[in-house]
């Protein structure tokens, strides 16, 4: 049973579409992020939501809208496609993580995301 | 100067080899960091936790030094299973946000 599942694993697109990324995880867990790995492996924090709340946004075009219908789910869309966008995006979800509580994640296996 | 720092290597060792990694963090204020690996087109995966006082599993050793702001992993006794990327971690406090370094590649050869 996998604990945090992405889909789709591999997406290729063209400049100017608009695409989704689903995430869930059933280890129930509270908190779920979403990250980046660019072409130089750098993973870097774009989104994080505690039980459906939005608490991380950092500097990431508005073209990406996060969301979370409920405390397993956290899916990506991403507007108008860049050439820039492709990388590996990652999910991944940790336990309630308010008040700065230190928890391990739990990663997605990532969606390949390639713009052409 | 970025939030955490790593030489990106490559590492190439032989089985049997001891190896060591370094990583370098700014913030003062960190308290807790982490070892990841992940391998190649693969998630990371948590390796361990660095505590002040040093910890140890198996093989590995991490090691934390504040006063210089770096952390180290010790791999002993390398294995051709260990070639994979190593990414040191810095937790930042708020709300549970790991800080990444890029990572720094070993290779382990027979």
């Amino acid at each position: 049973d996998t604990a945090v599942s992405q889909t789709p694993k591999y997406l290729v697109t063209q400049m100017g579409n608009d695409k989704s990324i689903k995430c869930e995880q059933n280890l129930g867990h509270d908190t779920m992020y979403w990250y980046k790995q660019d072409s130089k492996k750098f993973l870097k924090i774009m989104f994080s939501y505690n039980n459906k709340e939005l608490i991380i946004n950092e500097t990431v075009p508005n073209r990406f809208s996060p969301k979370s219908p409920d405390k397993a789910h956290l899916n990506l869309h991403i507007n108008s496609l860049e050439l820039g966008d492709s990388a590996v995006y990652f999910c991944a979800s940790s336990q309630d993580s308010r008040g700065g509580a230190n928890y391990g994640y739990t990663f997605g296996s990532g969606t390949r995301l390639t713009v052409v | 100067r970025k939030e955490v720092e790593q030489d990106p290597g490559p590492f190439n060792v032989p089985e049997g080899a001891t190896v060591a990694f370094n990583c370098t963090y700014s913030n003062s204020a960190s308290q807790s960091f982490f070892w990841y690996r992940q391998d190649c087109r693969k998630e990371p995966k948590l390796l361990m936790s660095v505590y002040s006082s040093g910890n140890e599993d198996g093989r590995f050793t991490a090691q934390l030094n504040r006063a210089s702001q770096y952390i180290s992993l010790l791999i002993r006794d390398s294995k051709l299973s260990d070639s994979a990327t190593y990414l040191c971690v810095r937790h930042s406090g708020g709300y549970n946000k790991l800080i990444f370094g890029a990572g720094t590649r070993l290779a382990v050869h027979p």
